[in-house]
């Protein structure tokens, strides 16, 4: 099993152009989540999705949008880079806490994102 | 904002001896988890401890919780070069939605020498 997938690793944007992370996973997970770190301030957690075709907003959804319209994967996208969206970015899935399951969060290996 | 917040923001210790980490946090919560991340890589899932246990243990990690206080630590005994890490406490909290989602705190930098 692959677990939890993301492309591209790395991107450099100009300021005002758009572009779609994409994450997939391959553990029939319910949820998944998209998250920026940024140096000092740990994870934030941007949109979040507890199914098949649902989304919902985090602590910092302000210039992203998401889809969920397969189970196994979850887009991000930024509709017009900023600078200020120059952050790490991992995606992450788990169980849903109604399975009986533990929710604990599988992650995958981030992007890197630069907007100049 | 953060819910759980680690102490202290970073560890530099030798081989050998052991690392205690300490995270308080702000609300009621379902679980505690700890999560460590490598340099440039992804977190990974250490321990989860539930909202009515008070220790528990995983090889050379051992974590307690107090609700009374909000607060949890991670010892990691017997440390090992290959310990160097940051560390995260996550907090899982419902939320008005009904849906719980983890908050993650700011991360402890463990440095552990040969």
């Amino acid at each position: 099993n692959a677990g939890v997938t993301q492309t591209p690793k790395f991107r450099v944007l100009k300021t005002g152009q758009s572009m779609t992370l994409l994450c997939a996973q391959d553990m029939n997970h319910e949820y998944m989540y998209w998250y920026r770190q940024d140096p000092g301030m740990g994870l934030r957690l941007i949109h979040y999705s507890v199914g098949e075709g649902t989304t919902a907003k985090g602590e910092v959804p302000d210039g992203y949008n998401v889809s969920r319209l397969k189970k196994q994967n979850f887009l991000l996208g930024l509709e017009s880079a900023a600078p200020s969206q120059t952050s790490v970015y991992f995606c992450a899935s788990s169980y849903s806490p109604t399975s009986g399951l533990y929710n604990e969060q599988f992650f995958g290996p981030g992007t890197r994102l630069t907007v100049l | 904002s953060q819910q759980g917040e680690e102490d202290p923001q970073a560890l530099s210790i030798q081989e050998g001896e052991n690392a205690t980490m300490n995270c308080s946090y702000k609300t009621s919560i379902n679980n505690l988890q700890w999560y460590r991340q490598n340099s440039g890589r992804g977190l990974v899932h250490l321990i989860l401890i539930r909202s009515n246990e008070r220790e528990k243990h995983s090889g050379r990690l051992r974590v307690t919780l107090d609700t009374s206080k909000k607060s949890s630590s991670l010892l990691i005994t017997a440390s090992r070069a290959a310990d160097t890490a940051s560390y995260f406490c996550a907090t899982d909290a419902e939320k008005n939605s009904g849906y719980s989602t983890l908050t993650f705190g700011k991360g402890t930098m463990l440095l552990v020498s040969p």
